[in-house]
């Protein structure tokens, strides 16, 4: 099995709310990531986990908040997003985060900020 | 240091002919090279990689890509393009822990 789900496919909520992303994988693997992909760019890197770890965020604001319960589970807690917020956020994992790792991504979560 | 460059915003062949996109990349250390694909509205799909292994890598669907030291480059080209080819296309390297650095993606279209 070499899926990554995401749930919600769709996501719209107002710049007060708070919600979450949810990313899963059952491939053994102990590097997942969280992207930001704008429409017409290629992903940004948002943050890294290593062994259930934080191990790069690239500078991102605090109203984004990653957990890794376990292995196979990643979430991104959401809070007081703006509508610049708005894109597909992409969960992927890879074996481990060496770089030469073949990174395994899933179909995103569309999130729209009102 | 790396970076990566995808030298064309959009491709558009015929259905039938060559493909080529091409991408070149610089980095500080041995890097492994990416090509992966999106179509709309869904999550990217690894086509091939290089990992200093053989220089001709063949992927996924018809593509395959070579590797070129001396040119930094590693251009995807596939015989003959398919309707469903018609997707972005991202070239990627990695060659620090965790960090992969994405070119700025080629539209492929694909004329009936």
């Amino acid at each position: 099995d070499t899926e990554v789900t995401q749930t919600p496919k769709h996501l719209v909520m107002g710049m007060t709310n708070k919600k979450s992303l949810k990313c899963e994988q059952h491939m053994g693997h102990r590097a997942m990531y969280w992207y930001k992909q704008k429409a017409k760019k290629p992903p940004e890197l948002m943050f890294v986990y290593s062994y259930e770890k934080l191990s790069i965020n690239e500078s991102v604001p605090s109203r984004f908040s990653p957990e890794c319960p376990n292995s196979s589970l990643l979430n991104l807690h959401l809070h007081a997003l703006q509508p610049e917020d708005s894109a597909l956020y992409l969960c992927a994992s890879s074996q481990a985060d060496t770089g030469s790792d073949t990174q395994y991504f899933g179909p995103g979560t569309r999130l729209t900020v009102l | 240091a790396q970076s990566v460059t995808q030298l064309d915003s959009h491709v558009s062949v015929s259905e039938g002919t060559p493909v080529l996109l091409r991408c070149n990349y610089s980095s500080s250390y041995s890097p492994s090279l990416f090509w992966y694909v999106q179509h709309p509205n869904k999550g990217l799909q690894l086509l091939l990689k290089y990992t200093s292994a053989a220089t001709l890598v063949k992927g996924i669907n018809g593509f395959e890509a070579e590797f070129k030291k001396s040119e930094t480059s590693f251009h995807l080209t596939k015989p003959s393009a398919h309707m469903s080819d018609a997707a972005e296309y991202f070239c990627v390297v990695s060659a620090n822990a965790g960090k992969s650095t994405f070119g700025d993606g080629t539209t492929l279209t694909v004329k009936p």
